[in-house]
């Protein structure tokens, strides 16, 4: 489906480690994004990766692409207390097909 | 600018009542989503309005329905409330080309709990 599905579902590490985060599909997608969502509240957009491209970054956030596996990761460098929150991959299709959410990885930063 | 902002915050409602949700987006935005997230269900899509159309709909009950004004802002209503509509309600705005950029901007929500 569509529907991007991330992995793993719960994370905890300490403070200054990297978090990595997955995600899989399984059809063709147009674009695909990652989402912050602090407890209850709305979501923060956070990057953008369309279909064609293999890496991308942003401050310390890098999306990277493993065609075999059709997935992104998202990588999260030296985290902090701060980044604790859920992510959501976001997938949409070609056209003006919806944003299709996953489940969500809860990350938690121990200080 | 200001941001995308859901009235009201917080809703304590009856079964069998009904209720509106209101959401206004981004200036010069003239799509807005909604979106229910439930511990169990996770983020679930219900509808897009695009320039006061209906462009996309989610799998839910005919209970569920919304329209957009001539401004972009949006309104979703729930007739029937039923306990399982306990959720956080979100609404999100984008500029809405097909094939450009898509980042949505959520607003804050809004809790609404059936008793």
């Amino acid at each position: 489906s569509q529907q991007g599905e991330e992995d793993p579902q719960a994370l905890s590490i300490q403070e200054g480690e990297n978090a990595t985060m997955n995600c899989s599909y399984k059809t063709s997608i147009n674009n695909l994004q990652w989402y912050r969502q602090n407890s209850g509240r709305g979501l923060v957009h956070l990057i953008l990766i369309r279909s064609n491209e293999r890496e991308k970054h942003s401050g310390r956030l890098r999306v990277t692409l493993d065609t075999s596996k059709k997935s992104r990761s998202l990588l999260i460098t030296a985290s902090r207390a701060a980044d604790t929150a859920s992510y959501f991959c976001a997938t949409d299709g070609s056209g003006n097909t919806p944003l299709v959410f996953g489940k969500g990885t809860r990350l938690s930063v121990i200080a | 600018k200001a941001g995308v902002t859901q009235t009201p915050r917080y809703l304590i409602k009856t079964r069998g009542q009904q209720v509106t949700l209101s959401c206004s987006p981004i200036s010069g935005h003239r799509s807005v989503s909604w979106y229910q997230q439930t511990p169990g269900q996770g983020l679930q899509f219900l509808f897009e309005y695009f320039s006061e159309t209906q462009r996309n709909k989610g799998n839910f009950p005919g209970r569920f329905s919304g329209r957009q004004f001539s401004n972009s802002r949006s309104e979703m209503n729930v007739s029937t409330l039923e306990l399982g509509d306990s959720a956080l309600y979100l609404c999100a705005s984008s500029l809405g080309g097909s094939g450009a950029y898509r980042g949505y901007t959520f607003g804050s929500g809004t809790r609404l709990t059936v008793v």
